[in-house]
Protein backbone atom coordinates (compact mmCIF):
# COMPACT_ATOMS: atom_id res chain seq x y z
CA UNK A 1 0.00 0.00 0.00
CA UNK A 2 1.08 3.81 -0.54
CA UNK A 3 2.59 5.25 2.31
CA UNK A 4 1.53 8.61 1.39
CA UNK A 5 0.58 10.95 -1.22
CA UNK A 6 1.94 13.79 -2.84
CA UNK A 7 -0.25 17.21 -3.79
CA UNK A 8 -1.31 17.85 -6.92
CA UNK A 9 -1.16 14.87 -8.35
CA UNK A 10 -0.58 17.18 -11.38
CA UNK A 11 0.96 20.66 -11.87
CA UNK A 12 1.38 23.27 -15.06
CA UNK A 13 3.78 25.91 -15.11
CA UNK A 14 5.72 28.45 -17.00
CA UNK A 15 9.29 28.27 -17.84
CA UNK A 16 10.92 30.03 -15.21
CA UNK A 17 8.01 29.65 -12.73
CA UNK A 18 8.64 27.77 -9.38
CA UNK A 19 7.07 24.47 -8.77
CA UNK A 20 6.13 23.22 -5.33
CA UNK A 21 4.87 19.60 -4.68
CA UNK A 22 3.99 18.32 -1.19
CA UNK A 23 4.15 14.92 0.15
CA UNK A 24 2.31 13.37 3.23
CA UNK A 25 3.19 10.06 5.11
CA UNK A 26 1.59 7.83 8.07
CA UNK A 27 4.00 6.62 9.91
CA UNK A 28 7.67 7.65 11.47
CA UNK A 29 10.35 7.63 9.38
CA UNK A 30 14.87 7.28 9.08
CA UNK A 31 14.75 9.47 5.81
CA UNK A 32 12.64 10.78 3.02
CA UNK A 33 13.71 10.68 -0.50
CA UNK A 34 12.48 12.33 -4.01
CA UNK A 35 12.82 10.89 -6.83
CA UNK A 36 12.20 11.98 -11.14
CA UNK A 37 10.66 9.61 -13.46
CA UNK A 38 10.75 10.36 -17.27
CA UNK A 39 7.39 9.22 -19.30
CA UNK A 40 8.20 5.63 -17.15
CA UNK A 41 11.54 5.48 -17.69
CA UNK A 42 13.82 4.42 -14.50
CA UNK A 43 13.58 6.81 -11.61
CA UNK A 44 16.42 9.49 -10.94
CA UNK A 45 17.26 9.98 -7.09
CA UNK A 46 17.11 13.88 -6.47
CA UNK A 47 17.57 14.40 -2.69
CA UNK A 48 17.44 12.70 0.77
CA UNK A 49 16.72 14.18 3.75
CA UNK A 50 16.89 13.08 7.11
CA UNK A 51 14.27 12.43 9.84
CA UNK A 52 16.45 14.95 12.20
CA UNK A 53 17.02 17.31 9.03
CA UNK A 54 14.81 20.17 8.25
CA UNK A 55 15.53 21.37 5.31
CA UNK A 56 18.37 20.90 2.43
CA UNK A 57 19.42 22.65 -0.78
CA UNK A 58 20.70 20.65 -4.01
CA UNK A 59 21.12 23.22 -7.08
CA UNK A 60 17.41 24.61 -8.09
CA UNK A 61 15.92 22.03 -5.61
CA UNK A 62 14.62 22.54 -1.95
CA UNK A 63 13.26 20.21 0.23
CA UNK A 64 11.85 20.65 3.68
CA UNK A 65 10.39 17.80 5.99
CA UNK A 66 8.39 18.28 9.06
CA UNK A 67 8.11 15.27 11.31
CA UNK A 68 5.26 16.69 13.67
CA UNK A 69 3.10 17.05 10.46
CA UNK A 70 4.68 13.77 8.55
CA UNK A 71 4.87 16.05 5.46
CA UNK A 72 7.52 17.20 3.25
CA UNK A 73 7.65 19.33 0.50
CA UNK A 74 9.94 20.12 -2.75
CA UNK A 75 10.63 23.42 -4.14
CA UNK A 76 12.24 23.59 -8.22
CA UNK A 77 13.32 27.11 -8.82
CA UNK A 78 13.41 28.43 -11.75
CA UNK A 79 11.76 25.55 -13.83
CA UNK A 80 13.08 24.51 -16.85
CA UNK A 81 10.76 22.48 -19.66
CA UNK A 82 13.55 19.77 -18.85
CA UNK A 83 12.03 19.53 -15.56
CA UNK A 84 8.57 18.40 -16.70
CA UNK A 85 8.40 14.94 -15.23
CA UNK A 86 6.99 12.82 -12.49
CA UNK A 87 8.34 13.00 -9.22
CA UNK A 88 7.89 10.92 -6.42
CA UNK A 89 8.53 10.94 -2.63
CA UNK A 90 9.62 7.85 -0.67
CA UNK A 91 9.44 7.60 2.46
CA UNK A 92 12.42 4.74 4.38
CA UNK A 93 12.04 2.65 7.27
CA UNK A 94 14.71 0.28 8.51
CA UNK A 95 12.92 -2.62 9.89
CA UNK A 96 13.88 -6.08 10.29
CA UNK A 97 17.62 -5.69 8.91
CA UNK A 98 16.17 -4.54 5.73
CA UNK A 99 15.09 -0.85 4.32
CA UNK A 100 12.40 -0.83 1.64
CA UNK A 101 11.15 2.22 -0.03
CA UNK A 102 7.78 3.35 0.35
CA UNK A 103 6.64 5.62 -2.66
CA UNK A 104 3.62 7.62 -2.64
CA UNK A 105 1.21 8.32 -5.89
CA UNK A 106 3.61 11.39 -7.33
CA UNK A 107 2.88 13.95 -8.64
CA UNK A 108 3.40 14.77 -12.93
CA UNK A 109 4.82 18.48 -13.15
CA UNK A 110 4.58 20.18 -16.94
CA UNK A 111 6.87 22.68 -17.69
CA UNK A 112 5.87 25.16 -20.95
CA UNK A 113 7.82 27.36 -22.62
CA UNK B 1 31.37 4.04 -13.16
CA UNK B 2 28.58 1.54 -13.97
CA UNK B 3 24.89 2.32 -12.81
CA UNK B 4 22.43 -0.48 -12.33
CA UNK B 5 20.97 -2.54 -15.23
CA UNK B 6 18.19 -4.50 -16.05
CA UNK B 7 17.27 -7.01 -18.70
CA UNK B 8 15.78 -7.24 -20.91
CA UNK B 9 13.88 -4.03 -21.48
CA UNK B 10 10.25 -5.10 -22.77
CA UNK B 11 8.98 -9.07 -22.29
CA UNK B 12 5.86 -10.65 -23.79
CA UNK B 13 4.21 -13.28 -21.94
CA UNK B 14 1.32 -15.13 -21.89
CA UNK B 15 -0.87 -15.80 -18.54
CA UNK B 16 0.45 -18.83 -16.69
CA UNK B 17 4.10 -18.83 -17.74
CA UNK B 18 6.97 -17.95 -15.85
CA UNK B 19 9.43 -15.29 -16.47
CA UNK B 20 12.80 -14.23 -14.75
CA UNK B 21 14.27 -10.79 -15.26
CA UNK B 22 17.97 -9.65 -13.90
CA UNK B 23 19.33 -6.75 -12.18
CA UNK B 24 22.86 -5.72 -11.83
CA UNK B 25 23.87 -3.02 -8.87
CA UNK B 26 25.65 -0.15 -9.25
CA UNK B 27 29.77 -0.99 -8.93
CA UNK B 28 30.32 -1.24 -5.41
CA UNK B 29 27.01 -1.68 -3.97
CA UNK B 30 25.80 -5.22 -2.32
CA UNK B 31 22.51 -4.70 -2.14
CA UNK B 32 19.15 -4.95 -4.14
CA UNK B 33 15.76 -4.18 -4.19
CA UNK B 34 12.80 -5.03 -6.39
CA UNK B 35 9.87 -2.86 -7.09
CA UNK B 36 6.75 -2.93 -9.16
CA UNK B 37 5.27 -0.31 -10.55
CA UNK B 38 1.78 -0.57 -12.36
CA UNK B 39 1.03 2.01 -14.83
CA UNK B 40 0.08 5.57 -12.99
CA UNK B 41 0.86 3.88 -9.89
CA UNK B 42 3.95 4.63 -7.22
CA UNK B 43 6.70 1.95 -7.64
CA UNK B 44 5.51 -0.90 -4.82
CA UNK B 45 8.07 -3.02 -2.50
CA UNK B 46 8.25 -6.36 -3.80
CA UNK B 47 11.54 -7.72 -1.48
CA UNK B 48 15.62 -6.87 -0.77
CA UNK B 49 18.08 -9.16 -0.74
CA UNK B 50 21.39 -8.49 1.24
CA UNK B 51 24.61 -11.04 1.67
CA UNK B 52 22.20 -14.07 -0.82
CA UNK B 53 19.22 -13.70 1.64
CA UNK B 54 16.25 -12.06 1.22
CA UNK B 55 16.25 -9.67 4.15
CA UNK B 56 12.63 -8.21 3.86
CA UNK B 57 9.78 -8.91 1.52
CA UNK B 58 6.07 -6.52 0.78
CA UNK B 59 3.02 -7.80 0.13
CA UNK B 60 3.41 -9.75 -2.62
CA UNK B 61 2.58 -13.93 -3.49
CA UNK B 62 4.94 -16.72 -3.04
CA UNK B 63 4.72 -16.71 -6.92
CA UNK B 64 7.47 -13.54 -6.54
CA UNK B 65 10.49 -14.85 -6.08
CA UNK B 66 14.38 -13.97 -6.01
CA UNK B 67 18.06 -14.89 -6.42
CA UNK B 68 21.40 -13.04 -5.27
CA UNK B 69 24.17 -14.12 -6.83
CA UNK B 70 27.92 -14.05 -5.12
CA UNK B 71 28.56 -11.19 -7.13
CA UNK B 72 25.65 -9.20 -6.21
CA UNK B 73 23.61 -9.20 -9.49
CA UNK B 74 20.07 -10.51 -9.15
CA UNK B 75 17.26 -11.76 -10.26
CA UNK B 76 13.30 -11.69 -9.98
CA UNK B 77 11.28 -14.64 -10.93
CA UNK B 78 7.71 -14.53 -11.40
CA UNK B 79 5.66 -17.61 -12.03
CA UNK B 80 1.95 -18.14 -12.84
CA UNK B 81 2.03 -14.86 -14.57
CA UNK B 82 -1.58 -13.22 -13.95
CA UNK B 83 -2.68 -10.03 -16.45
CA UNK B 84 -2.08 -7.83 -13.28
CA UNK B 85 1.38 -8.62 -13.15
CA UNK B 86 1.53 -6.31 -16.11
CA UNK B 87 3.64 -3.47 -15.04
CA UNK B 88 7.20 -1.95 -14.72
CA UNK B 89 9.75 -3.75 -12.74
CA UNK B 90 12.31 -1.69 -10.86
CA UNK B 91 15.73 -2.89 -9.52
CA UNK B 92 17.24 -0.45 -7.41
CA UNK B 93 20.63 -0.97 -5.76
CA UNK B 94 22.48 0.75 -2.18
CA UNK B 95 25.60 -0.46 -0.02
CA UNK B 96 24.95 -1.88 3.43
CA UNK B 97 28.36 -4.20 4.26
CA UNK B 98 31.03 -1.57 4.25
CA UNK B 99 31.51 2.11 5.93
CA UNK B 100 30.07 4.61 4.95
CA UNK B 101 26.84 2.68 3.82
CA UNK B 102 24.31 4.62 1.90
CA UNK B 103 20.45 4.68 2.69
CA UNK B 104 20.26 6.37 -1.29
CA UNK B 105 18.37 3.06 -3.64
CA UNK B 106 20.06 4.00 -7.41
CA UNK B 107 17.53 2.44 -9.85
CA UNK B 108 17.83 0.76 -12.58
CA UNK B 109 16.26 1.64 -16.13
CA UNK B 110 13.37 -1.19 -15.51
CA UNK B 111 12.26 -4.16 -17.45
CA UNK B 112 8.55 -3.65 -19.20
CA UNK B 113 6.49 -6.59 -18.74
CA UNK B 114 3.31 -7.31 -20.23
CA UNK B 115 0.99 -9.95 -19.64
CA UNK B 116 -1.53 -11.34 -22.78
Amino acid sequence: SQQGEEDPQALSIQEGENATMNCSYKTSINNLQWYRQNSGRGLVHLILIRSNEREKHSGRLRVTLDTSKKSSSLLITASRAADTASYFCATDRTAGGGNKLTFGTGTQLKVEL
Amino acid sequence: DAGVTQSPTHLIKTRGQQVTLRCSPKSGHDTVSWYQQALGQGPQFIFQYYEEEERQRGNFPDRFSGHQFPNYSSELNVNALLLGDSALYLCASSLKGRTPSTDTQYFGPGTRLTVL
